[in-house]
């Protein structure tokens, strides 16, 4: 069975641009999480994706949006970067049912510049 | 400027030793916990999770230990090997019904030959 990919793996961007990243979830999971891992603040909720509705939300500003398609693929846009953004985004799928484990792809590294 | 970067714990074992991680959770209401490993480069891996009715589990050379009374988990790694050296996290989840994890600081775990 496949894992969880992300894509791309690697991005630079500057300032006031905007980022789309994307999460292809393992089969048969309809939830989708991301995270944002930095050395500072650990790695942090952002939202939760189920049945293409967002179930859940962490503590970010509104620049932080994302969405889920009907195939469960999930993408996750940031706007108007700023170099604190700069860190491993990370995307976990599950069955969505809460007490069962997230498996988590390999990130995707963004560095603002 | 520059935040600065997360101290992590760090535990060091010679390769054969039994090694134990500690975490610390802050919501009694938490239902769900699970462990992950975290190589360099890559995502969380998930190791063993445990549920809250239950106080300890078993997997294959790893056991977790739960103590809800004073909010602890424990990780407990039988004949380390040096391809166990990694980050552990901790994680458990607040918001039953929802993949919401909220994770621990992590505990870097160096294995010596």
């Amino acid at each position: 069975k496949a894992g969880v990919t992300q894509t791309p793996r690697y991005l630079i961007k500057t300032r006031g641009q905007q980022v789309t990243l994307s999460c292809s979830p393992i089969s048969g999971h309809r939830s989708v999480s991301w995270y944002q891992q930095t050395p500072g603040q650990g790695l942090q909720f952002l939202f939760e994706y189920f049945s293409e509705t967002q179930r859940n939300k962490g503590n970010f500003p509104g620049r932080f949006s994302g969405r889920q398609f009907s195939n469960s693929r999930s993408e996750m846009n940031v706007s108007t970067l700023e170099l604190g953004d700069s860190a491993l985004y990370l995307c976990a799928s599950s069955l969505g049912q809460g007490i069962e484990p997230q498996h988590f792809g390999d990130g995707t590294r963004l560095s603002i510049l | 400027g520059e935040s600065v970067g997360l101290h992590l714990p760090t535990l060091s074992v010679q390769e054969g030793d039994n090694s134990i991680i500690n975490c610390a959770y802050s919501n009694s209401a938490s239902d769900y916990f699970i462990w992950y490993k975290q190589e360099s480069g890559k995502g969380p891996q998930f190791i063993i999770d445990i549920r809250s009715n239950m106080d300890k589990r078993q997997g294959q050379r790893v056991t977790v230990l739960l103590n809800k009374t004073v909010k602890h988990l424990s990780l407990q790694i039988a004949a380390t090997q040096p391809g166990d050296s990694a980050v552990y996290f901790c994680a458990e989840n607040r918001a039953a019904g929802y993949s919401t994890l909220t994770f621990g600081k992590g505990t870097m775990l160096l294995v010596s030959p």
